[in-house]
Parts: structure tokens; sequence; C-alpha cells
């Protein structure tokens, strides 16, 4: 298994800032994944970040409002850029075991933007 | 393409009594399918998961689903329900068999009434 520690663990932000979220793993992965879950809706993908490369990002998400980096194979952050009320949501960090069989869960941000 | 339907947004059984928690997915190929469970400020927590082998797949808490080809279903029951299991709870489908390219299911928040 796989023990994921996020922060902030939630945050309130003012409209046009941006927050960084960080990600730790107790593990070394080779992919890290970020999802999106708005309130009273399911998680969704945002991004895969693979080290050494640049995240591939999901339809609907963009590199300029999500930057994301990920400086070696423990660690990754998302920043939620010039941030809107839409952007209020919890936001996961996610890893996977060697065998591609299961994924783990980091306890998620929530984010207030307003 | 994938897809998974829960079913009920919404669930509430009293303590000590069964819980189903109904999952229908849709796949191209042979899919795997998982339950997580949420808890309120936690990350999710994989309950159980089918990849191919016995249809009727056991989990933590005394959860089990049954993978049901016929009717693409993969339904959540406990024989009693507990105050603990108060949570949201995720389903999620993944095709081609392992957590490749996964979707996650609307949620079904389960309620338990002492």
């Amino acid at each position: 298994s796989a023990v994921i520690s996020q922060k902030p663990s939630r945050d309130i932000c003012q409209r046009g800032t941006s927050l960084t979220i960080q990600c730790q793993v107790d593990s070394q992965v080779t992919m890290m994944f970020w999802y999106r879950q708005q309130p009273g809706q399911s998680l969704t993908l945002i991004a895969t970040a693979n080290q050494g490369s640049e995240a591939t990002y999901e339809s609907g998400f963009v590199i300029d409002k999500f930057p994301i980096s990920r400086p070696n194979l423990t660690f990754s952050t998302l920043t939620v850029s010039n941030m809107s009320p839409e952007d209020s949501s919890i936001y996961l960090c996610s890893v996977r075991d060697r065998t591609n069989t299961e994924a783990f869960f980091g306890q998620g941000t929530r984010l207030t933007v307003v | 393409a994938q897809s998974v339907t829960q079913l009920d947004s919404h669930v509430s059984v009293s303590e000590g009594t069964p819980v189903l928690l109904r999952c229908n997915y849709s796949s191209s190929y042979s899919p795997s399918l998982f339950w997580y469970v949420q808890h309120p400020n936690k990350g999710l927590q994989l309950l159980l998961k089918y990849t191919s082998a016995a249809t009727l797949v056991k989990g933590i808490n005394g959860f089990e689903a049954e993978f049901k080809k016929s009717e693409t279903s993969f339904h959540l029951t406990k024989p009693s329900a507990h105050m603990s299991d108060a949570a949201e709870y995720f389903c999620v489908v993944s095709e081609g068999g392992g957590y490749q390219k996964v979707t996650f299911g609307i949620g079904t928040k389960l309620q338990v009434i002492p």
C-alpha cells in the first residue's frame, strides 16, 4: 500500500489568486494522478504527472490553469491558478500500486474560492 | 467507451439491516470494477475489486459485491449495517484489466439510522 499526504487539507482563497497543493507519497511511484471532485459530483481526472516529463492533461483541463510539477518519484504539486468560485472543489492526489490494480488517494484538499 | 451508473444518490438504512448499493456499468472490453468508500474529510479507501477472477468478491468491513456480466451490474452489499458504514461510496470501472483509464460513478451517500 501507499500512504499519501496532501497539504493543505483545506483553504479559503480570494478570487484571482493561486493555490499550490502538495502531494507526498511514502514510496517511489512512476505516475501520480490529480483529480477534482466538485460539490455533489464524482471524481474527474485532471492530469497524470510523470517524473521528468510534462504532465498529460485530460480534455477540459489546461496547463496554464493547472500547472503541475513532478520533481521526483515521491512528490508532486498542483497549482490552481487565477481562481474563481467555480474552482471550489476537493482536489485529490492519487497513485497506483505496482500491479496497477489498486489506487490510493490522499485525503484531499478542500478549496473554497470567495 | 466506458461508463458507470450508480442508481441511488442517497440510501438510508437502519443499523443492523442489510445494505444494497447499486452500480451498473458499460464497457467495450472486459472491465475491472472497484468500490471505494470516502468518509467525511478522508481520502478514498478501496473496499473491494473485481479483475476477472471470482465473480463474487469479498472486501473489507464485511462488504461484498457480485459481478454479473449478463446484467452489467456490480452491486455492493453488506448483511448488517453498522453506524461506522455511514459514508459516500463510489463505483469505479476500468477497461482492459487493471487500473487503466478509470471512470468514477457519481457516488452514493449511505446514511445509517440508529
